[in-house]
């Protein structure tokens, strides 16, 4: 069975402060690591698609890294507007996803 | 990108009434669609996958009976709560992908369902 987890909980950064995720997973038959972003009471907003160890993906102030065993979602002087809980997920040769907890990020102005 | 479109995004019903959801791809053919509930503070735990024309796929511990889905034709699925009870109450999720476009899937925004 697929498994994901992601650390920490929770993080509270100050605006500027720079931090990173994690997302650990094993999984048979990796086709993707998937980052998404959610914010309250709304679905989950593609941030990245990861296929291979050693692939990185960046996007404004994020950046995404893949290792065989884990993904880090680096958030580089953050802002406010990038407080959301970051989910991690990975896909199946089915196409189906296993979502980590997620981690929920607030960064103080 | 691609959209796909949720409704309704918020419903509140009594108990032992139905509750159908449905989800739209708007701009591209869905050939798979999932759908997810998420409680609060929690992931996204997946209910079920169907692929058009045919039946759906469910998880493990998630009651067929209960939570119908239908997947009739390549832009849209509807889940069905049947009887709800306030124990169903909990933001339902979908999500669909075009094999063709790749492994990216796209989400609604969800319905958040509340039991009385």
């Amino acid at each position: 069975e697929d498994q994901v987890t992601q650390s920490p909980e929770a993080l509270r950064l100050q605006e500027g402060e720079s931090s990173s995720l994690n997302c650990s997973y094993t999984v048979s038959g990796l086709r993707g690591l998937f980052w998404y972003r959610q914010d309250p009471g709304k679905g989950p907003e593609f941030l990245f698609t990861l296929y291979s160890a050693g692939e990185e993906k960046e996007k404004e102030r994020l950046k995404a890294t893949l290792t065989k065993k884990e993904s880090f979602l680096h958030i580089t002087a953050p802002k406010p507007e990038d407080s959301a809980t970051y989910l991690c997920a990975v896909q199946d040769d089915d196409y189906k996803l296993s979502f980590g907890a997620g981690t929920t990020v607030t960064v103080r102005a | 990108g691609a959209v796909v479109s949720q409704h309704p995004s918020r419903v509140i019903c009594k108990s032992g009434t139905s509750v159908k959801i449905e989800c739209r791809s708007l701009d591209f053919q869905a050939t798979t669609m999932f759908w997810y509930r998420q409680f609060p503070k929690q992931s996204l735990m997946l209910m079920a996958t169907s692929n058009e024309g045919s039946k759906a796929t469910y998880e493990q511990g998630v009651e067929k009976d209960k939570f119908l889905i239908n997947h009739a034709s390549l832009t849209l699925s509807t889940l069905t709560v049947t009887s709800a009870h306030p124990e169903d109450s909990s933001f339902y999720i979908c999500s669909a992908a075009n094999r063709g476009r790749g492994e990216k899937l796209f989400f609604g925004s969800g319905t958040q369902l509340s039991v009385l």
